[in-house]
């Protein structure tokens, strides 16, 4: 079965250091991950996504994302923190399950990255 | 700027009351997610549907949740009788079309509205 794991339910980061949120998945077939963000009271938004090519992502608001095939991980980073990225982020991949829509995706826990001044 | 638009943002109401939620989904996304989300069980998959049709609505209590899509500009979910376990936060999500030779670069992302809470007492 499709799965994501995220490992850490929070992160705190001190603003201007690098952050990473962690990311596995359990996929049948090939990969495709996704990162969204969800600020408080809102919906999620994406970032970006992994199908093939390059494995590292770039995304929205200075996000990147690294897809190592050999660990199963697609780790969310960022070289700088801003305390306005302090959010939930959600790491998901396609459901790949036999007859399933591929618009269909499953998401992670969900990790709350708190940044400090 | 397009958006998911959400109606009620906030509900509350007494066990027993039928509780309905509405979505507008982009104009040309051809699929419409449900989501619950609650501390607890985090984020929830109810139901799906594509160019109006239901996909999936496993996730879904059946005996009091129903999902549909009257039209392709309106999608309800539907609580009857609503109980105090459904207070959660319900997003609708809606994609653009996936193409149909089902290629890597068809594949899109969800765009989600803002929600609605909904507090059962």
């Amino acid at each position: 079965a499709q799965s994501v794991a995220q490992p850490e339910d929070q992160v705190n980061v001190a603003e201007g250091n690098p952050l990473t949120v962690k990311c596995t998945y359990s996929v049948s077939g090939n990969p495709y991950l996704f990162w969204y963000v969800q600020y408080p009271n809102r919906g999620l938004q994406f970032l970006l996504k992994y199908i093939t090519g390059d494995n590292l992502v770039k995304g929205s608001y200075g996000f990147e994302a690294e897809f190592n095939k050999s660990q199963t991980s697609f780790h969310l980073k960022k070289p700088s923190a801003l305390v306005s990225d302090s959010a939930l982020y959600f790491c998901a991949v396609r459901d790949t399950t036999p007859y399933s829509s591929a618009s269909k995706i499953i998401f992670g826990s969900g990790t709350r990255l708190s940044i400090r001044p | 700027d397009a958006r998911v638009t959400q109606t009620p943002r906030d509900k509350v109401t007494e066990m027993g009351q039928e509780v309905t939620m509405r979505c507008q989904p982009i104009l040309g996304h051809n699929t419409v997610f449900w989501y619950r989300q609650t501390m607890m069980q985090g984020l929830e998959l109810l139901a799906y549907f594509r160019n109006r049709a239901p996909l999936d609505d496993s996730g879904m209590p059946k005996d009091r949740f129903s999902a549909e899509m009257p039209d392709a500009t309106l999608a309800t979910l539907k609580i009857q009788p609503s109980e105090p376990r459904d207070s959660a936060v319900y997003f609708c999500a809606s994609g653009l079309p996936v193409g149909t030779s089902g290629g890597a670069s068809s594949y899109n992302e969800q765009f989600f509205g803002p929600g609605t809470r909904l507090t059962v007492l």
